[in-house]
Parts: C-alpha cells; structure tokens; sequence
C-alpha cells in the first residue's frame, strides 16, 4: 500500500458530462501529481501542485483542471468528456524536496461511453 | 523520437532466470532515475530510486545507470512468477519533478 487513496476506482459516464476525482496524498507529502494512463499514450504527466499551488502543467487539456485544497487533497475535473478522455488516471505524491521519489495511488479507471 | 525508449516486450523468462530491462533517453538534463512496477488494474510501484550514475542494489533488484550512454537497466535476480508485471522506467531533471515514462516491459516469468 502506497499511502496514496484514489476515488472512486471506477467511473462510467457519457460524453459531454463532467466528473471529478479524488486523490489523498500520504500523510506529510506536500506535492501532489496527476497522470493519464492511456493504451497508446503511455503514462502521461499532467499536473502538480505543491502546498496548495500551481507548480507545473504537462500536456492538460483546457477542459481539465485541478486544486489541491488546505487539507492537502486534491481534485481533477475533466468536462464536456470525449470517448478520447478514457483512460486511467493516476495521482502521485511526494515530499518537500524536489529529489524525493513520487509514489502512486492505484488509479480511477475513466470510461466514456 | 520519444524522449525515453523501452523495448515493450512481452518478455517471457522460467523462474530462477536473470532478467534485463532497459532503456535509453535522449534528454542529457535528467539525473534521477527510477523504476516502478505495475499489475493489472493498480498503480505504478516504486521499485529503486537513483540518482545521476552508478549502481544500486536492493535484495534480487539492481539498478545501473550510465549517463555518457544515456541508458538504464534494471536487474532482477532469481525471477519468480510473482515478478510477472509490466515494468516501467521514469526519469526527472534537476529543475523540475515531471516524470518521463517509457511504455513499459511486459514480464512474463513462467514456473
């Protein structure tokens, strides 16, 4: 168990539709990162906040933002979803300083139908 | 031309076997190097850390890194079926914390 808790594991939705997911990084972990897993696109950096701040943005959509919040948990929302946005979603976490390993919750799996 | 290159496998092995992963980068600014294991339907998980060259060791796992080739390994000693997973190598730079991923090597360690 990595200490990072991902929810929900699994979301079914429509295109067009809005969702959020949830991610609790381990405890005493300041930055957090989302990842898109996808089948042809390997996993793929796309966020990370750092105490609650914006610190570095990957290949993210416009239709997809994110916060991390005081209690240090974050949030990604993905809007007006595409069958393209299907994937698995990962987030990681890691320490203050920039040379600490990034440990990973095990996903939200996205599917659009 | 991707940043970090890994052969995708499947790679099929016996138990007990010596297994090689690698991979090669083209990006000369990384110095942190990390492998991570994933199964089906879970998250990557943290396997060896390194930073810049040399080698790490950690019980059947040994990690190599060579910066002038710009190519990484992963060894992993005595290859059991629970080591059937895909393995994933990732790197960062110095000025920032955004991992690069490879696709991944499918290992397949039969009894």
């Amino acid at each position: 168990d990595s200490g990072v808790t991902q929810t929900p594991k699994h979301l079914i939705t429509a295109t067009g539709q809005r969702v959020t997911l949830r991610c609790s990084p381990r405890s005493g972990d300041l930055s957090v990162y989302w990842y898109q897993q996808s089948l042809d696109q390997g996993l793929q950096f796309l966020i990370q906040y750092y105490n609650g701040e914006e610190r570095a943005k990957g290949n993210i959509l416009e239709r997809f933002s994110a916060q991390q919040f005081p209690d240090l948990h974050s949030e990604l929302n993905l809007s007006s979803l595409e069958l393209g946005d299907s994937a698995l979603y990962f987030c990681a976490s890691s320490g203050e300083t920039g040379d600490q390993p990034q440990h990973f919750g095990d996903g939200t799996r996205l599917s659009i139908l | 031309q991707k940043e970090v290159e890994q052969d995708p496998g499947p790679l099929s092995v016996p138990e007990g076997a010596i297994v090689s992963l690698n991979c090669t980068y083209s990006n000369s600014a990384f110095q942190y190097f990390m492998w991570y294991r994933q199964y089906s339907r879970k998250g990557p998980e943290l396997l060896m850390y390194t930073y810049s060259s040399g080698n790490k060791e950690d019980g059947r796992f040994t990690a190599q890194v060579d910066k002038s080739s710009k190519y990484i390994s992963l060894f992993i000693r005595d290859s059991q079926p629970s080591d059937s997973a895909t393995y994933l190598c990732a790197m960062s730079s110095y000025n920032t914390d955004k991992l690069i991923f490879g696709t991944g090597t499918r290992l397949q360690v039969f009894p």
